[in-house]
């Protein structure tokens, strides 16, 4: 177990739906990573949040915001969904704001399915 | 950007034989190499990494190799395990612009018992 926690694990939706995911990171580390993991697109990073504003920016669609509460915990937002957006999304923290720097631990992620 | 290509995509060894994954990478700013194992239906997990400035790195039956003017990384696993069994990801990280970095498409290891 990583001590980051995502959910709900599955989510079943419709093309055009809007659906939040939720992370909480590890106790203590300040930074969170979003990831999107799909056959043909393969683990490609979407955008990091440390203490709460945002650090870096990956491959994120427009139709997809993701912000960091004062708690910490994250939510990715994905919005008009296409089929194309199902796929396992995780969630990943570490303590500091140079992930290069020091080990990332990662969720056990959310599985989307867009009908 | 970054183009990280990994190979072979599928790999099988015997029990206790080694098992070498290879990644090259295109951007020569890169100057960090992660490796991550996934197990089926778990997240990715940080196995080992080597930083621009080594060119070798060993952690027990883990080791990694770094070329950076061929610019590819090698992952080696020694006396590979049936716990071995899961798919690595490298990774590299491109700095210019903030904390960008690109993975492998993956390779998936059998080690056969």
């Amino acid at each position: 177990d990583s001590g980051v926690t995502q959910t709900p694990k599955h989510l079943i939706t419709a093309t055009g739906q809007r659906v939040t995911l939720r992370c909480s990171p590890r106790s203590g580390d300040l930074s969170v990573y979003w990831y999107q993991q799909s056959l043909d697109q393969g683990l490609q990073f979407l955008i990091q949040y440390y203490n709460g504003e945002e650090r870096a920016k990956g491959n994120i669609l427009e139709r997809f915001s993701a912000q960091q509460f004062p708690d910490l915990h994250s939510e990715l937002n994905l919005s008009s969904l296409e089929l194309g957006d199902s796929a396992l999304y995780f969630c990943a923290s570490s303590v500091g704001a140079h992930w290069y720097q020091e080990t990332q631990y990662f969720g056990p992620g959310t599985r989307l399915l867009v009908l | 950007g970054e183009n990280v290509e990994q190979h072979p995509s599928t790999l099988s060894v015997q029990e206790g034989d080694s098992a070498v994954i290879k990644c090259t990478y295109s951007d020569s700013a890169s100057n960090y190499f992660p490796w991550y194992k996934q197990e089926l239906g778990k997240g990715p997990q940080l196995i080992i990494d080597i930083r621009s400035n080594v060119g070798e790195k060993k952690d027990q039956r883990i080791a990694v190799t770094l070329n950076k003017t061929a610019k590819h990384f090698s992952l080696h696993i020694t006396e590979t395990q049936p716990e071995d069994s899961a798919v690595y990801f490298c990774a590299a990280s491109f700095l210019s612009g903030g904390n960008q970095f690109y993975f492998g498409t993956g390779t998936s290891l059998t080690v056969i018992p």
